[in-house]
């Protein structure tokens, strides 16, 4: 049964600080691999969406790797502004199309 | 477009009364997803529609919940009867399904009951 976690499950920085955002996964049989951003009372934004024969998807300041072989992605946030502030959820589609998530990572940007 | 559309955005019922959650999906969108977001489980698919077809209920959590999509553009989440437990956030995403399977996630419905 696939499992996702995503550590650290808090976080909180400085503005303009560079910052990595952990995802692992149990199963490397995924369809793609996805990032979303959850602002409190709100709905999911899609962020960046990694294939599976894909190695990284970039976008603005962000920047998502993805390993296979190791069952982790990485979401790369560069030079972190308060806006950024929000839960980051990673989530993994399998063969059956269905996504199953990571608990999230609660990001906090301190100006 | 407006997005993918849920209502009622909050809902406060008692205990074995019926709940009717609502969501329209994006115009076009042929594939529909309900989920339940909670602090200790996090986000759960309950049932997704493809062509307003259930393709997959196994997260449908008791007989006590039940989803319906009489046509493209509606679809209905209901419990009968509600319990305590079932307070949590459910959202609704709808999916071009071209392609990448990118999901457009809904405000939610925020449900709490007593």
């Amino acid at each position: 049964k696939q499992e996702v976690t995503q550590i650290p499950a808090a976080l909180s920085v400085p503005e303009g600080e560079n910052l990595v955002l952990n995802c692992s996964f149990t199963d490397s049989a995924i369809y793609n691999l996805q990032w979303f951003r959850q602002d409190p009372g709100k709905g999911l934004t899609s962020l960046l969406l990694i294939q599976s024969s894909q190695r990284e998807q970039t976008s603005g300041r962000l920047n998502a790797s993805l390993d296979k072989s190791s069952g982790r992605s990485t979401l790369y946030i560069a030079a972190s502004q308060p806006g950024d502030s929000a839960t980051y959820l990673c989530a993994v589609e399998d063969w059956g199309r269905k996504l199953i998530w990571g608990l999230g990572t609660s990001l906090g940007v301190n100006p | 477009d407006a997005g993918v559309i849920q209502s009622p955005r909050h809902e406060v019922t008692e205990m074995g009364q019926e709940v009717t959650l609502r969501c329209k999906p994006i115009s076009g969108h042929n594939s529909l997803f309900w989920y339940r977001q909670t602090m200790m489980r996090g986000l759960e698919l309950l049932i997704y529609f493809n062509n307003n077809v259930p393709i997959d209920d196994s997260g449908m959590p008791e007989d006590r919940f039940s989803a319906k999509m009489p046509n493209a553009s509606f679809s209905t989440l209901k419990i009968q009867p509600s319990e305590p437990r079932d307070s949590a956030v459910y959202f609704c995403a709808s999916s071009p399904r071209t392609g990448s399977n990118e999901q457009f996630f809904g405000p939610g419905t925020r449900l709490t009951v007593l």
